[in-house]
C-alpha cells in the first residue's frame, strides 16, 4: 500500500463547475500537507499549503484536512480551461525534510 | 525576481554514462532538494542540500550524489546510468525556517537510451 493515494483520473468537468480533489494517506504522523498544479512538460506550481488540520481558502481554491480520517481535499471554485493540468498533494511529518508525493490527478476543464 | 532555474532542459544518454544536472534556488533561498518524477507518477524525493551538507536522503541508491555549492546552487549527479532513470528530475528549493513554500524549477528531461 502507498503512503499516498491519489485517483489518477482523468476527471473531466465543464468550465464553471466545482472540482473536487482528493487524497488518503496512510501515515497518521503527516502534519504538513500541500497542493500543487502542473502542466504538461512543466515542474509543479504550488497553490496551497496547511499544517495539521481544518481549512484554507485562497481565490477560489480551498484546501482541506481531515486527519481523523487521513483524507485532503482541494476543491476549485468557477473552474476554467486553463485549471487543466495535474494535480499533486503532497505531505510530510515534522520530523523530516521528505515530502511524500501522490500520483497525480489529471484534470480537464472543458470550455 | 528569478524563480528556480535548471540546466539543461532536455538530455539524452546512454547507460552506463554518468550526467550532472544543475540547479539554482529562488532568490532569498537557501536550502535545494532534487526528485526525480517518472512519467505518470508524483515527484520521488532524491535528497536535500543545506549549508553545503546533505541533510536528508531518499531510497535512492550511491550511484545519485550531489553538490551544494558556497552561492546555494546544487548539483544532482548521477553515475552508471540505467534505463529506469530515465525521467524529469526536478528541484525545488526552500528557506530553512519555512518549508512549506517550496518552489519548483522547470526541470531536466533525462532519456537513458
Amino acid at each position: 500500500q502507498k503512503e499516498v493515494e491519489q485517483d489518477p483520473g482523468p476527471l473531466s468537468v465543464p468550465e464553471g463547475a466545482i472540482v473536487s480533489l482528493n487524497c488518503t494517506y496512510s501515515n497518521s504522523a503527516f502534519q504538513y500537507f500541500m497542493w500543487y498544479r502542473q502542466y504538461s512538460r512543466k515542474g509543479p506550481e504550488l497553490l496551497m499549503y496547511t499544517y495539521s488540520s481544518g481549512n484554507k481558502e485562497d481565490g477560489r481554491f480551498t484546501a482541506q484536512v481531515d486527519k481523523s480520517s487521513k483524507y485532503i481535499s482541494l476543491f476549485i471554485r468557477d473552474s476554467q480551461p486553463s485549471d487543466s493540468a495535474t494535480y499533486l498533494c503532497a505531505m510530510r511529518t515534522s520530523g523530516t525534510y521528505k515530502y511524500i508525493f501522490g500520483t497525480g490527478t489529471r484534470l480537464k476543464v472543458l470550455a | 525576481d528569478a524563480g528556480v532555474t535548471q540546466s539543461p532542459t532536455h538530455l539524452i544518454k546512454t547507460r552506463g554514462q554518468q550526467v550532472t544536472l544543475r540547479c539554482s534556488p529562488k532568490s532569498g533561498h537557501d536550502t535545494v532538494s532534487w526528485y526525480q518524477q517518472a512519467l505518470g507518477q508524483g515527484p520521488q524525493f532524491i535528497f536535500q542540500y543545506y549549508e553545503e551538507e546533505e541533510r536528508q536522503r531518499g531510497n535512492f541508491p550511491d550511484r545519485f550524489s550531489g553538490h551544494q555549492f558556497p552561492n546555494y546552487s546544487s548539483e544532482l549527479n548521477v553515475n552508471a546510468l540505467l534505463l529506469g532513470d530515465s525521467a524529469l528530475y526536478l528541484c525545488a528549493s526552500s528557506t530553512r525556517g519555512v518549508q512549506e513554500t517550496q518552489y519548483f524549477g522547470p526541470g531536466t528531461r533525462l532519456l537513458v537510451l
